[in-house]
């Protein structure tokens, strides 16, 4: 199976801040990665897919970029409403795999 | 617009069953790919299974294999997910999405306890 790691696992940041979220993939995956962002109590929501790839109706704040092995998110000015929980998924085997997760709250 | 909707969850005892069902509307989802994905409580996602469109391929995670079956009605536009032989760490929301894991439903809650 196909592992994916996240960095970092949390982070602090402020309103206006540039962050970026690194995933990273035990084995070449092309650009078969999405990012998805979590809040508390609610369902995961579609950012990204073909690693840069925005899903429509996302803010253009938020970026993907990679390929390979080694992936990235960025949000370019964060919001109060991007702070949530992101992950990453591989989609280009079987079983799909999550990333652990990256917690972005408020400094 | 695009709804996915999962119900049949609820607090069964270890090695019981259920059986998730996930309605679909707004879309055709004979159209689609469908998988389960789930979340333990306080934890990240952990993909299950997927259907393909006609129900004729099916994958699984390892740590459901031969315990939950996903399958489909497509003239009822529903997606199905059959979990037997339950145990505590199978306690999570189960979330219903489609082909490109593009809309989410809210998900249904199976906690697994004697």
């Amino acid at each position: 199976d196909i592992q994916l790691t996240q960095s970092p696992s949390s982070l602090s940041a402020s309103v206006g801040d540039r962050v970026t979220i690194t995933c990273r993939a035990s084995q070449g995956i092309s650009t078969s990665v999405a990012w998805f962002q979590q809040k508390p109590g609610k369902g995961p929501k579609s950012l990204i897919y073909g690693a840069s790839s925005l899903q429509s109706g996302v803010p253009s704040k938020f970026s993907g970029s990679g390929s390979g092995t080694h992936f990235t998110l960025t949000i370019s000015s964060l919001q109060p409403e991007d702070f949530a929980t992101y992950y990453c998924l591989q989609y280009n085997s079987y079983p799909f795999t999550f990333g652990p997760g990256t917690k972005v709250d408020i400094k | 617009q695009v709804q996915l909707v999962e119900s049949g969850g609820g607090v069964v005892q270890p090695g019981r069953s259920l059986r998730l069902s996930c309605a679909g509307s707004g879309f055709t989802l004979s159209s689609f790919l469908m998988h389960w994905v789930r979340q333990a409580p306080g934890k990240g996602l952990e993909w299950v299974a997927v259907i393909s469109s006609d129900g004729s391929n099916k994958n699984y995670a390892d740590s459901v294999m031969g315990r939950f079956t996903i399958s489909r009605d497509n003239s009822k536009n529903t997606l199905y997910l059959q979990v037997n032989s339950l145990r505590p760490e199978d306690t999570a929301v189960y979330y219903c999405t489609r082909g490109g894991l593009d809309f989410w439903g809210p998900g249904t809650l199976v906690s697994v306890s004697s």
